[in-house]
């Protein structure tokens, strides 16, 4: 099956700095990448939609400016959370699809730590 | 508003007993269903959709509009089944996806 690359996998950062998290697919051109958050022991949320070539949708309640995201090219996302804070430690996931109506690939997800 | 409900946390059972993870949703329009399962430090994966009509490892899920249900099933649970399942529901043709909070099945020997 279709492999995303979800890089790193664990992060450590001060508060104030930024923290960039990539997320890859491997072996097919995704068109549309998702960014969730995931709380210890809650649901996956999802904060925004990433098209290629085009700015991400947010979900409602998602800054914008705090969580930066880039859809450069087909086989690359990237969400970076500025000027981190505590309260941004998460666990972050993204997930690729190649078209309309195909399956959606998850990444293995990044634990973010922030102290 | 669109919600997906996994009402139990944490379900254990016996190996070769049945096992049934209970799902409910809420969306005003047809919604497309579909289960992910998670493996101790893996990565989520589809376990199946509702569309596709098919068993996968032994677990089918039927699409109970009545009742807003899709609940996951499967006849007798084996102890390679313990994961974490979510269900999810995807409206429209955005890819979005909406999770449940997911339910630990736990097998035992």
């Amino acid at each position: 099956g279709a492999v995303v690359s979800q890089h790193p996998s664990r992060v450590i950062c001060k508060s104030g700095t930024s923290v960039k998290i990539e997320c890859r697919s491997l072996d097919f051109q995704a068109t549309t990448m998702f960014w969730y958050r995931q709380f210890p022991k809650q649901s996956l949320m999802l904060m925004a939609t990433s098209n290629e070539g085009s700015k991400a949708t947010y979900e409602q309640g998602v800054e914008k400016d705090k969580f930066l995201i880039n859809h450069a090219s087909l086989t690359l996302s990237t969400l970076t959370v500025t000027s981190a804070h505590p309260e941004d430690s998460s666990f972050y996931i993204c997930s690729a699809r190649k078209g309309p109506n195909e399956k959606l690939f998850f990444g293995s997800g990044t634990q973010l730590s922030v102290l | 508003a669109q919600r997906v409900t996994q009402p139990e946390k944490l379900l254990s059972v016996f190996k070769g007993a049945p096992v049934e993870l209970k799902c409910n949703y809420s969306y005003s329009g047809s919604p497309e269903l579909f289960w992910y399962v998670q493996y101790s430090r893996q990565r989520l994966q589809l376990l199946l959709r509702h569309i596709s009509r098919e068993s996968i490892k032994g677990f089918t899920a039927d699409l109970n509009k009545g009742e807003t249900s899709f609940h996951l099933k499967k006849p007798f649970a084996q102890e390679e089944d313990s994961a974490m399942y979510y269900c999810a529901l995807s409206s429209g043709n955005t890819g979005k996806l909406i999770f449940g909070q997911g339910t630990t099945l736990q097998v035992k020997p």
